[in-house]
């Protein structure tokens, strides 16, 4: 079975700064995806980037960026120039692929509530 | 295009009830999910139904059932409702193929007196 786990149950920084979440898994699959989602307090889940664990080149998307480190089973997201409505809870998922049609179970860590000070 | 839509928002049951609770998904999404969240258990797998049928299932007592209609919206019913059911439910929505993504819905809170 999979797991993930996430170590900093809360982080806090001012807005501007860049802040790293860190996440580590567990597994004996070769072929899987990894997620980061962000659930602000209006609970609504996000997706916020995504890597694919053959792609060796770190997933970007604008402020956003991960360092993956698949020997280590590291998945670490950076937030850079953070702002207000970065304070959100976010949690790493990791899913497993399938060549079968249809959607896999993502497995959640428990996730790192960010605060972003103003 | 509308995102995921659960219904109701809000639900509040009392002990040895049973409640049903809907999903519909992004227009042209055939796989639906269904994740628990707790403060205590964190987000954990339910079920996924693909085509209405189901295609994989969680660690959860057979209480806990679902079904997926030929439009793909998506049902999940909760029988004999225990405290401990208390939680956020929540809805994803994905593509057959491509990405791998998962699009929730915002979730239906669901309180056991």
């Amino acid at each position: 079975a999979q797991t993930v786990t996430q170590s900093q149950p809360e982080m806090s920084v001012q807005e501007a700064e860049t802040v790293t979440l860190s996440c580590t898994y567990d597994t004996s699959e070769s072929n899987y995806y990894l997620f980061w989602y962000k659930q602000p307090p209006s609970r609504q889940m996000i997706l916020v980037i995504r890597q694919e664990a053959y792609k060796q080149q770190n997933a970007t998307e604008n402020r956003f960026s991960v360092n993956f480190q698949k020997a280590a089973k590291s998945f670490s997201l950076k937030i850079s120039d953070s702002q207000l409505g970065d304070t959100a809870m976010y949690f790493c998922a990791f899913m497993k692929h399938s060549e079968r049609q249809g959607a896999q179970k993502l497995v959640f860590g428990q996730g790192t509530r960010l605060t972003i000070n103003p | 295009k509308a995102g995921v839509t659960q219904t109701p928002r809000y639900l509040i049951k009392t002990r040895g009830q049973q409640v049903t609770l809907s999903c519909s998904p992004i227009s042209g999404h055939r796989s639906v999910s269904w994740y628990q969240q707790t403060p205590g258990q964190g987000l954990q797998f339910l079920f996924e139904y693909f085509s209405e049928t189901q295609r994989n299932k969680g660690n959860f007592p057979g209480r806990f059932s679902g079904r997926q209609f030929s439009n793909s919206r998506s049902e999940m019913n909760v029988s004999t409702l225990e405290l401990g059911d208390s939680a956020l439910y929540l809805c994803a929505s994905s593509y057959v193929r491509g990405r791998n993504e998962q699009f929730f819905g915002p979730g239906t809170r669901l309180t056991v007196l």
